[in-house]
């Protein structure tokens, strides 16, 4: 089946750093990619959806300068949380769909942030 | 806006037995997709199940079946000869079919299912 790569899955960092999380899909062409934030026991919250190629749309409340997301091809896209903050700490989840609406969206394993 | 309603936060189930979990949505759409998703305490996101909304057959996936109502908007999932690992968080997804709409998935709020030895 179709797979998504995650990384890092845990990253620990100290407050005002910056910190890169990848998505990759490993064999298929990514057409979307969405990326979601999970608080314990708690649902996906949708941060943005991402189209290759094109600006990332941004979910509202979400702030687009803090979640920096970037899409620039079929197998990669990158969410950077800039100057990462305690609040920011958070689980971390991206999904990938291809250009076939039917097929499922594939997730990735998730990334755990822990801002110090 | 669509919206995806799971109104039990906890379920409890003994093993082997069956247990349903409730969904419903609201849509004005005609065409879309249901989902069930599974995430056990690795956090993993694992598909559980998949309905397309034309079809009028209720979707299967060995021990797992749904009953989906269209018209009273409702799509439940069915749990038989639960095992211990199928404690998990469950969460009810509703995506669009319609060509150039947003395909994002839209979640409910989940249910946490424990499995009672």
């Amino acid at each position: 089946g179709a797979v998504v790569s995650q990384h890092p899955s845990w990253v620990i960092c100290k407050s005002g750093t910056s910190v890169k999380i990848e998505c990759r899909s490993l064999d298929f062409q990514a057409t979307t990619m969405f990326w979601y934030r999970q608080f314990p026991k708690q649902s996906l919250m949708l941060m943005a959806t991402s189209n290759e190629g094109s600006k990332a749309t941004y979910e509202q409340g979400v702030e687009k300068d803090k979640f920096l997301i970037n899409h620039a091809s079929l197998t990669l896209s990158t969410l950077t949380v800039t100057s990462a903050h305690p609040e920011d700490s958070s689980f971390y989840i991206c999904s990938a769909s291809g250009r076939v609406r039917s097929q499922p969206q594939h997730f990735g394993d998730g990334t755990r942030l822990s801002i110090l | 806006a669509q919206t995806v309603t799971q109104s039990q936060p906890e379920m409890s189930v003994q093993e082997a037995e069956t247990v349903t979990l409730s969904c419903t949505y609201d849509t004005s759409e005609s065409d879309y997709y249901l989902f069930w998703y599974k995430q056990p305490p690795s956090r993993q996101m694992i598909l559980v199940i998949r309905q397309e909304a034309y079809k009028q057959q209720n979707a299967t996936e060995n021990r797992f079946s749904v009953n989906f109502q269209k018209a009273a908007k409702s799509f439940s999932l069915k749990i038989s000869d639960s095992q211990l690992g199928d404690a998990a968080m469950y969460f009810c997804a509703y995506r669009s079919a319609i060509v150039g709409a947003n395909s994002k998935l839209t979640f409910g709020k989940g249910i946490t299912l424990s499995v009672r030895p």
